[in-house]
Parts: structure tokens; C-alpha cells; sequence
């Protein structure tokens, strides 16, 4: 079955300090994708990035970076000169195929509380 | 920017009661989701639905869910008699055909219907 952990429950940093949440996943699928949301305090689901199983090049977008390591199956979140409004709960997803393919579901992890501290 | 929406955004209901919550997701998406959220917790999910019937739902919908799409643009989750256990955030995803009908397409949620059983 597929699993996701994300061992950090909550995380506090000072404004302006990067900062990484962990992801790690499980999957027997050779095809996958994993995913990043956010969610800030007003709840909703934010889409953040998707990355596919065969693209392990890592990613960055302004101060979000994205680091993909098959090898320890990890898809790991950094936000570099962290901002107050970066304060939300972040989720880890990865996609699994349903039995009608051509659809999938997503499992997410638990999710890490990050608190930017002014 | 497209996005998915869903009313009510809160809504409070006795127990035994029935509810619908409602979503319209973006035009040109042919695959939708429901997942909810109970407080604190993980995003689960609970069906997915295409070409107007359900294409895998998970042990939490029981028959006590439904989902229908009535009209060709909203999407709906009834809850025939609410417990106090389905007080939780549901959220409406949808996602456009991936290549070749395929999967992995990102699934883009609405905002939410915070949902509270009394």
C-alpha cells in the first residue's frame, strides 16, 4: 500500500532562515507522482509543485526548491529567506493508480505545521 | 485563473440529517474527487467519479455517501444522515484527461466546505 510520512508535525523558524520539511514515501508503483500543497489558516489546498517518478532533477522556483531523491524515495521541500506568509501546513501527496486506469487517487501524508516567526 | 468551487463554505447540520455539498469544478476537467479532512488530520479520500459514475471510492464512503453530477457542471456529495464523525473539511478536486486518458494530471481543490455535525 502506499504510504506517505512526514516525521515533522511542526516546525518553527525565524523569519529570513531557510527551512526544510522531509517527505518520504512509499510506493511499489514504477510510475508515480508525488506532490506538494499547501494549506494556510484558511484552509484551503494550495497545488505547489508535481514531479513524475523519472525526473529526479531538482527543482526550483523563487525561494521554493524541491529535492528528489529516488534512492531514499524522499521528495524533500525547502524555502529559502522564509516569509511569515510562508506560515501554513504543508502537505506531501503521492498519486496512486485506481483500478479503472486513466485515474488515480492521492495519499497524503500527515503534514507539517510551519509557523514563521516575525 | 480557473479554480474549483464548492458551497456552502460552513455548514452545520443536527445529526440524522441529510446534507449536500456542492462543487463546480473547472470546465474542461473530466475526472472529480471528494476528500475530506477531519480536524488536524490528513486529507483522505473518499471517491473518485468519471464519465458520470464512480470510478473507486474508498472504505470511508459508505452508503450513506452518494455523488452525483446532476447537471453537467456541479458536482455533489449527499450525506443521507450525518454522525457526529463526519464532522470534518470536505474537499472537491477535479483534474483534466492526462496523455493518452491516462492518469497524474494535477488535481486542482476547491476551498472547502467545513461541515459540523451537532
Amino acid at each position: 500500500a502506499q504510504k506517505v510520512t512526514q516525521a515533522q508535525t511542526e516546525i518553527s523558524v525565524v523569519e529570513k532562515e531557510d527551512v526544510t520539511l522531509d517527505c518520504v514515501y512509499e510506493t511499489r508503483d514504477t510510475t508515480y507522482y508525488l506532490f506538494w500543497y499547501k494549506q494556510p489558516p484558511s484552509g484551503e489546498l494550495v497545488f505547489l509543485i508535481r514531479r513524475n517518478s523519472f525526473d529526479e532533477q531538482n527543482e526550483i522556483s523563487g525561494r521554493y526548491s524541491w529535492n528528489f531523491q529516488k534512492s531514499t524515495s524522499s521528495f524533500n521541500f525547502t524555502i529559502t529567506a522564509s516569509q511569515v506568509v510562508d506560515s501554513a501546513v504543508y502537505f506531501c501527496a503521492l498519486s496512486e493508480p485506481l483500478l479503472n486506469f486513466g485515474n488515480e487517487k492521492l495519499t497524503f501524508g500527515t503534514g507539517t505545521r510551519l509557523t514563521i516567526i516575525p | 485563473e480557473p479554480e474549483v468551487t464548492q458551497t456552502p463554505s460552513h455548514q452545520v447540520t443536527q445529526m440524522g440529517q441529510e446534507v449536500i455539498l456542492r462543487c463546480v469544478p473547472i470546465s474542461n476537467h473530466l475526472y472529480f474527487y471528494w476528500y475530506r479532512q477531519i480536524l488536524g488530520q490528513k486529507v483522505e479520500f473518499l471517491v473518485s467519479f468519471y464519465n458520470n459514475e464512480i470510478s473507486e471510492k474508498s472504505e470511508i464512503f459508505d452508503d450513506q455517501f452518494s455523488v452525483e453530477r446532476p447537471d453537467g457542471s456541479n458536482f455533489t456529495l449527499k450525506i443521507r444522515s450525518t454522525k457526529l464523525e463526519d464532522s470534518a473539511m470536505y474537499f472537491c478536486a477535479s483534474r483534466e484527461p492526462g496523455l493518452a486518458g491516462g492518469p497524474y494530471e494535477t488535481q486542482y481543490f476547491g476551498p472547502g466546505t467545513r461541515l459540523l455535525v451537532l
